[in-house]
């Protein structure tokens, strides 16, 4: 059965730095665009980034352009997000997704908390 | 961006009864990519419906969407008890893809 499994969240300061990493099995990770999509405490979803099957295509949502990189290694079925300059608002559960007809397939999550 | 508002924002209603759950684009979503989802405390979401008006895998037959262009509803046909929770949409045909603030749908 598919499985993604997100690590690498925690308590991080302001201006620091994390890497999550997501662990996908069950299915074929180099056939499917995978995201990032973040949920606030209380507050609803927000997409993060997308990232193509290859690699290739990437794109960022406003609030994360230019601090957050996504990556993958499809040799080892895994989805990463270096996330830079941390802000208070980057506080979520952070969720790795697999795009299918929507996101048919989702982490069950990792808490980052970006707090002094 | 493309906007989605959905409405109400809060639901009572009883175990039974039919829901409706509305999600209203600010410009036309392309080809109905258009999903809902579930979310229950402590989870995370789960797909419930794609390309608008299709049940992804095990969704029972008492959920279904339908809608184009920029109004689309979640019907829940006959309420169970474990129907209570928040649902969002989201639209995936244009990036960046983007979710409605989500729904709360709470027993009378």
């Amino acid at each position: 059965q598919v499985q993604l499994v997100e690590s690498g969240g925690g308590l991080v300061k302001p201006g620091g730095s994390l890497r999550l990493s997501c662990a996908a099995s069950g299915f074929t990770f180099s056939d499917y665009y995978m995201s990032w999509i973040r949920q606030a405490p209380g507050k609803g979803l927000e997409w993060v980034s997308y990232i193509s099957s290859s690699g290739s295509t990437i794109y960022y949502a406003d609030s994360v352009k230019g601090r957050f990189t996504i990556s993958r290694d499809n040799a080892k079925n895994s989805l990463y997000l270096q996330m830079n300059s941390l802000r208070a608002e980057d506080t979520a559960v952070y969720y790795c997704a697999r795009d299918g007809y929507g996101v048919d397939y989702w982490g069950q999550g990792t808490l980052v908390t970006v707090s002094s | 961006e493309i906007v989605l508002t959905q409405s109400p924002g809060t639901l009572s209603l009883s175990p039974g009864e039919r829901a409706t759950l509305s999600c209203r684009a600010s410009q036309s979503v392309s080809s109905s990519y258009l999903a809902w989802y579930q979310q229950k405390p402590g989870q995370a979401p789960r797909l419930l419906i794609y390309g608008a008006s299709s049940r992804a895998t095990g969704i029972p037959d008492r959920f279904s969407g339908s809608g184009s262009g920029t109004d689309f509803t979640l019907t829940i046909s006959r309420l169970e008890p474990e129907d209570f929770a928040v649902y969002y949409c989201q639209q995936y045909g244009s990036s960046p893809a983007t979710f409605g603030q989500g729904t709360k749908l709470e027993i009378k």
